[in-house]
């Protein structure tokens, strides 16, 4: 069964870049067809997606945060990456990693990792 | 982008009740629409894709329809594990979007 595993700083102070990695278990985040994706939620708020890759590094990413997200993978450790810099208050939120392939929604999901933007 | 807007924000039900929820989309999506149940502090569960497909595991009380821009999930029989908030989200084409959320609350 495959699972995903969201880790990185609980707190990040403005300015600053935040940095989470997802590891994936249960299957190979270089099967063919997928791809491995972030969204986050605000507190209180609904779902955005960030970006996503897939396992040869082709990246894409949401318009409204391309100039400050960069998305990585890894496959020898069988784990995908994103950082956004330049974080304000506004970039805090439950950072949620999934799976996705052409055709398929975002399943399955992470639990979420909560990142607070706070000095 | 595409927009998506759900309606209505907030549904107060009963168990037992029939409810149904509704999701429109700015242009056509085709049938690439998804429906998720999100409880508090846990990420949201995939329930119906492909507009009306059910996700394996998903209770058959759940159904889901529509094409094009005009979509509903529908609840024949709330059972109290249903109360939470509900996610349509288009994937059609990038960056896919989600509607704001409903959220089923107990009358």
């Amino acid at each position: 069964q495959l699972q995903l595993q969201e880790s990185g700083p609980g707190l990040v102070k403005p300015s600053e870049t935040l940095s989470l990695t997802c590891t994936v278990s249960g299957g190979s985040i270089s099967s063919t067809g997928y791809y491995w994706v972030w969204i986050r939620q605000p507190p209180g708020k609904g779902l955005e997606w960030i970006a996503g890759i897939y396992y040869t590094g082709s990246s894409f990413y949401n318009p409204s945060l391309k100039s400050r997200v960069t998305i990585s993978v890894d496959t020898s450790k069988n784990h995908f990456s994103l950082k956004l810099n330049s974080v304000t208050a506004a970039d805090t939120a439950m950072y949620y990693c999934a799976r996705t392939k052409l055709g398929v929604p975002f399943d399955p999901w992470g639990q979420g990792t909560l990142v607070n933007v706070s000095s | 982008d595409i927009q998506m807007t759900q309606s209505p924000s907030t549904l107060s039900a009963s168990v037992g009740d029939r409810v149904t929820i509704t999701c429109r989309a700015s242009q056509t999506i085709s049938s690439w629409l998804a429906w998720y149940l999100q409880k508090p502090g846990k990420a949201p569960k995939l329930l119906i894709y492909k507009a009306s497909s059910l996700e394996s595991g998903v209770p058959s009380r759940f159904s889901g329809s529509g094409s094009g821009t005009e979509f509903t999930l529908t609840i024949s029989s709330l059972q109290p594990d249903d109360f939470a908030t509900y996610y349509c989200q288009q994937y059609n084409s990038y960056p896919y979007t989600f509607g704001q959320g409903t959220k089923l609350e107990i009358k």
